[in-house]
């Protein structure tokens, strides 16, 4: 079965520190993809960065780095030099297609506070 | 560039009304989705289409729940009867092509709560 697994429901983190965020899936697809989103109290769910399951290199954006290990299964977020704007839940997802029908799948979520 | 677009923002409604929600997305976007969000959980894709064909439905509750795409732009997702159990947030997002690559692009959402 395709999943994604978020085992961290809550972290904390001091402003101007980096936080890893952990993810791990599940899939029988060879070609995937997969995706962080940022969802602050406002509700929208905004798009932080991709990294497609043949990317040789991690993937980053700004302060967003994808720590990417194709053997273990995992896609763990870092933020570094947290800000307190980073405060918002986080979900990383995963697109396949072959046998997840192109349909985007997603964790239960990390909600990460920093602190001043 | 404008963002995707939903209305309304909130809905209250008694168990066993209908319901509606308007989605508009960014404009040249192919796909267009709708989530459900419950509380503490992460979006579950109800319904994808790709201009105004459906390409995925297999989570909608269809007894229920029905969705459509006018002229491959705007969607409409309505609920009727709505139940308890259907509070949650609405989502609706859009991309270029629906690619494996390509990346969503969500609305503000409509938080629905069923009395």
């Amino acid at each position: 079965a395709q999943k994604i697994t978020q085992t961290q429901p809550g972290m904390f983190v001091q402003e101007k520190e980096a936080v890893t965020l952990d993810c791990t899936y599940d899939t029988s697809d060879q070609s995937y993809g997969l995706f962080w989103y940022k969802q602050p109290s406002s509700g929208e769910m905004i798009f932080l960065i991709y990294q497609g399951s043949y990317d040789e290199q991690n993937a980053t954006e700004g302060r967003y780095s994808l720590n990417f290990q194709k053997a273990r299964k995992s896609a763990n977020l870092v933020i570094s030099a947290s800000q307190l704007g980073d405060s918002a839940m986080y979900f990383c997802a995963m697109r396949g297609f072959y046998n997840q029908g192109g349909k985007l799948i997603f964790g239960q979520g990390t909600e990460l506070s920093v602190k001043p | 560039e404008a963002g995707v677009a939903q209305s309304p923002r909130y809905k209250i409604i008694e168990k066993r009304q209908s319901v509606a929600f308007w989605c508009n997305p960014i404009s040249g976007h192919a796909t267009l989705y709708w989530y459900q969000q419950i509380l503490g959980q992460g979006p579950k894709l109800l319904i994808q289409f790709q201009n105004n064909g459906v390409v995925d439905d297999s989570q909608l509750p269809k007894d229920r729940f029905s969705a459509e795409r006018l002229k491959g732009v705007d969607s409409t997702l309505k609920i009727q009867p709505a139940k308890l159990e259907d509070s949650a947030v609405y989502l609706c997002a859009s991309s270029l092509y629906g690619g494996e690559s390509d990346t969503q692009y969500f609305g503000p959402g409509t938080r629905l709560t069923v009395l």
